[in-house]
């Protein structure tokens, strides 16, 4: 059974330019969350999507954005890049609300 | 809101020694814990989760942990570690609230273990 699979692995931006970053979850499963991990703060959580549907969101600005698509795969998009913004960004999916995640390897995104 | 709190940030053990990482939640209801585990390269995985019934559960590569909800914890343990055991721990707490599960994560504790 495949994995996680987030896209791309490693990007750099600017200041200013926005990024959209892309999400395969294990087939079968609904559910796909979003994470920003920075050293020293750990896993802090972005949004839930089901069935196409944002169920949860974290406390982020309105510059994190994310959407699902009929097959499950989900997007986050970051728009007006922050410095502050640089991290690993980890997707990850489940079968359901309250069971254990399956983390992607994350995309690493630089802000410059 | 709840919280997640994980008392070691970096831990250096040499082999055989024994490991317990502390963590403990802020969340009045009903949580589902867990214990995720990044080795060196790699996504994060789950070690071991509790939902109910028995406080101590048993997970991967032989570690434990015990839920003891009186103190809000849910510790980590292994008796021996093995430098194959040097990763980054993250406790993770999923507390309903207004019906949905949100996810929290402790800031994660690094583990070294020297051969």
């Amino acid at each position: 059974k495949a994995g996680v699979t987030q896209t791309p692995r490693y990007l750099i931006k600017t200041r200013g330019q926005q990024v959209t970053l892309s999400c395969s979850p294990i087939s079968g499963h609904r559910s796909v969350s979003w994470y920003q991990q920075t050293p020293g703060q750990g896993l802090q959580f972005l949004f839930e999507y089901f069935s196409e549907t944002q169920r949860n969101k974290g406390n982020f600005p309105g510059r994190f954005s994310g959407r699902q698509f009929s097959n499950s795969r989900s997007e986050m998009n970051v728009s007006t890049l922050e410095l502050g913004d640089s991290a690993l960004y980890l997707c990850a999916s489940s079968l359901g609300q309250t069971g254990e995640l399956f983390f992607g390897e994350g995309s690493r995104l630089t802000v410059l | 809101a709840q919280s997640v709190s994980q008392h070691n940030h970096h831990v250096i053990l040499s082999e055989a020694a024994s490991l317990e990482l502390g963590c403990n939640y802020s969340y009045g209801g009903t949580v589902n814990l867990f214990w995720y585990v990044q080795y060196p390269g790699q996504h994060l995985q789950l070690l071991l989760k509790y939902f109910s019934g028995d406080p101590l559960v048993k997970g991967i590569k032989g570690f434990e942990a015990e839920f003891i909800k009186s103190k809000f914890s849910f510790n980590l343990r292994k008796p021996s570690v093995q430098w194959s055991d040097t990763a980054e721990y993250f406790c993770a707490v999923k507390g309903a609230l207004g019906g949905s599960y949100i996810p929290t994560f402790g800031r994660g504790t690094s583990l070294i273990v020297h051969p």
